[in-house]
């Protein structure tokens, strides 16, 4: 059974400054893997998802890396700003068309202006 | 741009009661999906439909659930005698524009659903 732990829980930084979330995941035989970010009360938006074959999916200041065989993956946050204030999870998929993500608990980050 | 669109936005109902949760996914997507999140904890996996068929569920998706796309644009998730334990928010999300993608789902604002 797959298990997805985020590190840090909660992450509190000045404006402008770079940062990395980190994801792990037991179950190394994944299709793909995406980060999502959630905002207080709303629904989930993908931000990135990087495929199984590739290393890594860049998306303007988002940066994810995957590294399969040790089961972690990478969200790397440039230039942080007070808008990027949210939750952040990460979810591995194990099955071909999407199916099934196991979610982890998130990432609560905050950028202080 | 296209979204996943949810209703009702919250739901309050007593125990044993029949609800329904409604969602019209992006309209050229192929896979429909149900999560859910109770306050606090992860997002789970319950049901994800393909084809018109359930394509796989979690354990939590008992009997007391269906879904069902009772038209080209709507699917919806049925609880039959809703538990205390099934109060959570729940998310529809759809994703795949072709029956090889492998792509972002698209996940909907949620109905927030209390059970009294």
């Amino acid at each position: 059974k797959q298990e997805v732990t985020q590190i840090p829980a909660a992450l509190s930084v000045p404006e402008g400054e770079n940062l990395v979330l980190n994801c792990s995941f037991t179950d190394s035989a994944i299709y793909n893997l995406q980060w999502f970010r959630q905002d207080p009360g709303k629904g989930l938006t993908s931000l990135l998802l990087i495929q199984s074959s590739q290393r890594e999916q860049t998306s303007g200041r988002l940066n994810a890396s995957l590294d399969k065989s040790s089961g972690r993956s990478t969200l790397y946050i440039a230039a942080s700003q007070p808008g990027d204030s949210a939750t952040y999870l990460c979810a591995p998929c194990s099955n071909f068309g999407n199916e099934k993500l196991t979610f982890g608990t998130g990432t609560r980050l905050t950028i202080i202006p | 741009e296209p979204e996943v669109t949810q209703t009702p936005s919250h739901q309050v109902t007593q125990m044993g009661q029949e609800v329904i949760l409604r969602c019209v996914p992006i309209s050229n997507h192929l896979y429909f999906y149900w999560y859910r999140q109770i306050l606090g904890q992860k997002v789970e996996f319950l049901v994800s439909f393909y084809n018109n068929e359930i394509s796989e569920k979690s354990e939590i998706f008992d009997d007391q659930f269906s879904v069902e796309r009772p038209d080209g644009s709507n699917f919806t998730l049925k609880i039959r005698s809703t538990k205390l334990e099934d109060s959570a928010m729940y998310f529809c999300a759809s994703s795949g524009v072709t029956d090889l993608d492998n792509e972002k789902l698209f996940f909907g604002s949620g109905t927030q659903l209390s059970v009294l």
